[in-house]
């Protein structure tokens, strides 16, 4: 069974930094890419960046480029999103999902972690 | 891409079929089976539902099924019941390693 755990959320002053880790396992990490996903409060989802399998390629939303950097430790199965300068509008709940390649070539989010909450504020 | 436009809100009876659309464009939802479902209850996790516009995942039940047609993609959901109610999301990929979601449609179950 696929399973993924999010932790690092918190309290943070705007201008502030903050890491993600997401655990992952029931799956060959490696085997996968991986991707965040975010959710302001009483707000809809947003995709926010995702990596490759080996980690050699990373893609982000233009509202984080430059202050988010997501990272993957594959020997210890584990998927990080470091934050940094962070502003009132990342306020956000944050999950992990893990990405599948479907047989058309078309990637969606399979399973999902059950979030971290991001609050940024003074 | 801009986000994907979704009703604010459906409701249905029991046992009745409700439909959910998500509206793109052409370089998005027009463009092939790009677009997934997703099904998020109050305080959970967001939960697969379809994905390559009609197909499901194991476990998924068979009472959910999507479409397309042009722009517009469609989850429509038949013999409603109470465990349906939730919020619903759409989701185009874009390519490279880009996605874009819907602003969600709460299902009531009347």
């Amino acid at each position: 069974e696929v399973q993924l755990l999010e932790s690092g959320g918190g309290l943070v002053q705007p201008g502030g930094s903050l890491r993600l880790s997401c655990a992952t396992s029931g799956f060959t990490f490696n085997n996968y890419a991986m991707s965040w996903v975010r959710q302001a409060p009483g707000k809809g989802l947003e995709w926010v960046s995702a990596i490759s399998g080996s980690g050699r390629s990373t893609e982000y939303i233009d509202s984080v480029k430059g202050r988010f950097t997501i990272s993957r430790d594959i020997s210890g199965n584990t998927l990080y999103l470091q934050m940094t300068s962070l502003r009132a509008e990342d306020t956000a709940e944050y999950y992990c999902a893990k990405i599948s390649l479907g047989m058309s070539g078309i990637f969606y989010f399979d399973s999902w972690g059950q979030g971290t909450l991001v609050t940024v504020s003074s | 891409h801009s986000a994907l436009t979704q009703p604010a809100s459906v409701s249905g009876s029991p046992g009745q079929s409700i439909t959910i659309s998500c509206t793109g464009t052409s370089s998005d939802v027009g463009s092939y089976n790009l677009v997934s479902w997703y099904q998020q209850h109050p305080g959970k996790a967001p939960k697969l539902m379809t994905y390559e516009g009609s197909k499901r995942p194991s476990g998924a039940s068979n009472r959910f099924s999507g479409s397309k047609s042009g722009n517009t993609a469609s989850l429509t959901i038949s013999g409603l019941q109470a465990e349906d109610e939730a919020d619903y999301y759409c989701c185009s990929y874009t390519g490279n390693s880009n996605w874009i979601f819907g602003g969600g449609t709460k299902v009531t179950v009347l």
